[in-house]
């Protein structure tokens, strides 16, 4: 079944605690992205990645890091996590030779306490 | 600035009807638009895709409309059904290689019986 994962789907962490956020497809899609949603601010583009060792920022990639060394996989990483990084994240991947649409992931809900 | 706004954040409509919804943008030159639907605690699910120099795109009971000169797209339900209710979000790329995707914040809908 093609699809996105991502683990954890839930977290609970304290501030300052390094955490990584998995997400993996198994679409051999060229193009993933994060995002997170907030209500009221609607889902915003942390940072997304072309292919395998090419990423770029989004609208928010303050306090976040990405890394993309192999084609499936695109973890978030959390270095120091602060409160206002309390957020559902989504993780999607497309391929940009075909369609252009995106394939999202369920969701990882974190709480920064 | 760059902008996207959906027109409202409810919209209610009896069942049957059909729902229309709106999304426009500023200050974008988008080389494609996305409609996308999602559902409480999930990720989004892709519905249709529009390119610029498409009019109208239609799947099923679902229709989209795209203006570069109004700066709009109009999505359309048809003979919408308790199932469509959801929240619709708009999404815009601003080329084709370019990676950066933009949300609108969403219209949530619900269809009554």
């Amino acid at each position: 079944e093609a699809q996105v994962t991502q683990n954890p789907r839930y977290l609970i962490t304290v501030t300052g605690k390094k955490l990584t956020v998995t997400c993996s497809q198994n679409m051999n899609h060229e193009y993933m992205s994060w995002y997170r949603q907030d209500p009221g601010l609607g889902l915003r583009q942390i940072y997304y990645s072309m292919n395998v060792e090419v990423t770029d920022k989004g609208d928010v990639p303050e306090g976040y890091k990405v890394s993309r060394k192999e084609k499936r996989n695109f973890p978030l990483i959390l270095e120091s996590p602060s409160p206002n990084q309390t957020s559902l994240y989504f993780c999607a991947s497309s391929s940009q030779g075909r369609s252009y649409e995106q394939y999202f992931g369920p969701g990882t809900r974190l709480t920064v306490t | 600035s760059q902008k996207i706004e959906q027109n409202s954040e409810a919209l209610n409509i009896q069942e049957g009807k059909t729902a229309t919804l709106t999304c426009n943008y500023t200050n974008y030159s988008p080389a494609y638009l996305q409609w996308y639907r999602q559902d409480p605690g999930r990720g989004p699910v892709f519905l249709l895709l529009i390119r610029e120099n498409e009019k109208e795109k239609r799947k099923e009971r679902l229709k989209v409309t795209f203006d570069t000169t109004l700066k709009q797209s109009l999505f359309h339900i048809t003979a919408s059904q308790p199932a469509d209710s959801a929240t619709y979000l708009c999404a815009l790329d601003l080329n084709t290689n370019a990676g950066k995707s933009t949300f609108g914040d969403g219209t949530t809908l619900t269809v009554k019986p």
